[in-house]
């Protein structure tokens, strides 16, 4: 079974700041998607990020970008010139590529941006 | 955009009682979930739909059921609640497609006494 692990359970930043979260899963499929979820406090959880394990290079959206590791089975998300409206909760989730509903997710990690 | 409603952001009920958690999506979506997020422990998938009247078990299935007799809406059903289902409820919905990612309602936080 695929499992999904981030080991930072709550992580800060000064606001302007960079900040990176991890994000480690365990799979033996080689085909899949990865996806950060960003959740505000008291708020609907959106889509940050996503990656597609065939693609080499490593997504970006506007200030945020991942480093994407296959070989590790490593997906960390980097958050640049931080602002106070990105501090939540932040999922890292992974599905196998055919699998059409299974999203598997880690813990979270909270993140406080500091002003 | 794509809107995903649940109808209560809070409910507070009694051990023991039937309740109803509802979810309706506006964009057409094939599947439809609903996830149990508790501290410490993220998202746990309860049950998921990927058609009407089609449903399928997730990781934590128990004391719960699931409806979908229309496409847009998808039900949750605690049978006899418990206070151990006391619990913040996501419904998601998402194309059929893999790479397609899910879409998260607010939440429902449920408390049962």
């Amino acid at each position: 079974a695929q499992t999904v692990t981030q080991s930072q359970p709550e992580m800060s930043v000064q606001e302007a700041e960079t900040v990176t979260l991890s994000c480690t899963y365990d799979t033996s499929e080689s085909d899949y998607y990865l996806f950060w979820y960003k959740q505000p406090p008291s708020r609907q959880m959106i889509l940050v990020i996503r990656q597609e394990a065939y693609k080499q290079q490593n997504a970006t959206e506007n200030r945020f970008s991942v480093n994407f590791q296959k070989a590790a089975k490593s997906f960390s998300l980097k958050i640049s010139d931080s602002q106070l409206g990105d501090a939540a909760m932040y999922f890292c989730a992974y599905r196998t590529r055919g699998s059409n509903y299974k999203l598997t997710f880690g813990k979270g990690t909270l993140l406080t941006v500091n002003p | 955009d794509v809107k995903v409603t649940q109808s209560s952001r809070y409910l507070v009920k009694r051990t023991g009682e039937k309740v109803f958690l509802e979810c309706v999506q506006d964009m057409d979506h094939e599947n439809m979930f609903w996830y149990r997020q508790d501290p410490g422990l993220g998202l746990r998938l309860i049950y998921f739909s990927y058609d009407v009247k089609m449903k399928e078990k997730g990781d934590i299935p128990e004391g719960y059921s699931v409806s979908r007799e229309k496409k847009e809406r998808f039900s949750l059903i605690l049978e006899s609640a418990s206070t151990n289902q006391t619990s913040m409820y996501l419904c998601a919905s998402s194309l059929v497609l893999s790479n397609q990612p899910q879409h998260f309602g607010d939440g429902t936080r449920l408390s049962i006494l």
